[in-house]
């Protein structure tokens, strides 16, 4: 079936490992973002893509890395994970940046402990 | 520095009654307007968006009203329903920038 998927749902990981959070797409859009959902903060922007290898930084990058080979795929890494990035993590595809509707997976729970 | 600031954190309604959400912005250079619904367990999902060029868009029994002087929108729901209990978060964007509110937990009591 079309529409964005997120693996895995659920992810226990412990301080200073490296783990990556993945998503895919099936409508071909262009724009792909990674957004963390904390209490308090509501949804904030980590990176966004516009294209297969253009990215750009959000509001929150440190310490995620991202790349996107294919245009359906968006993978975000923890390099070394810290307990301030427990949260849990959207990502989102769009026809184009601001002004068009994005349209969000199922999320991941990521618990550092 | 919260670029949009929504109000209330959490809102209590009788059914059949109106639910009003508030957000407000500072960066006049925002162009789009939308607000995001969010059931438990699910991602956000486009509910209704609006340009600064209107003061009020209506879909069914949801509304949002627009005032650009002011630097403030607001949803409301009409003829709220217990289905409408979610997390409602406003947005705000142009360019490259693109900024959500930190959301209103809405439950509507039967």
């Amino acid at each position: 079936d079309a529409g964005i998927t997120q693996s895995p749902r659920y992810k226990i990981t412990e301080t200073g490992r490296q783990v990556t959070l993945m998503c895919h797409q099936t409508w071909s859009h262009s724009y792909m973002f990674w957004y963390r959902q904390d209490l308090g903060h509501g949804l904030r922007l980590i990176y966004y893509s516009a294209a297969a290898d253009i990215t750009d930084k959000g509001e929150v990058p440190d310490g995620y890395v991202v790349s996107r080979s294919k245009t359906e795929n968006f993978p975000l890494t923890l390099e070394s994970a810290t307990r301030s990035q427990t949260s849990v993590y959207f990502c989102a595809s769009s026809e184009g940046l601001a002004s068009y509707e994005q349209y969000f997976g199922p999320g991941t729970r990521l618990t550092v402990t | 520095q919260q670029q949009v600031k929504q109000s209330p954190q959490s809102l209590i309604v009788q059914k059949g009654g109106i639910s009003i959400i508030n957000c407000a912005y500072e960066n006049t250079a925002f162009d789009y307007f939308p607000w995001y619904q969010q059931f438990p367990g699910k991602g956000p999902a486009l509910l209704i968006a609006i340009r600064p060029d209107v003061s009020e868009k209506k879909e069914g029994r949801f509304t949002i009203s627009f005032n650009k002087s002011a630097k403030q929108f607001s949803l409301h729901i009409m003829d709220s329903q217990p289905g409408d209990s979610a997390t409602y978060f406003c947005a705000a964007s142009t360019g490259n920038q693109f900024y959500f509110g930190t959301g209103t937990s809405l439950t509507v009591i039967p």
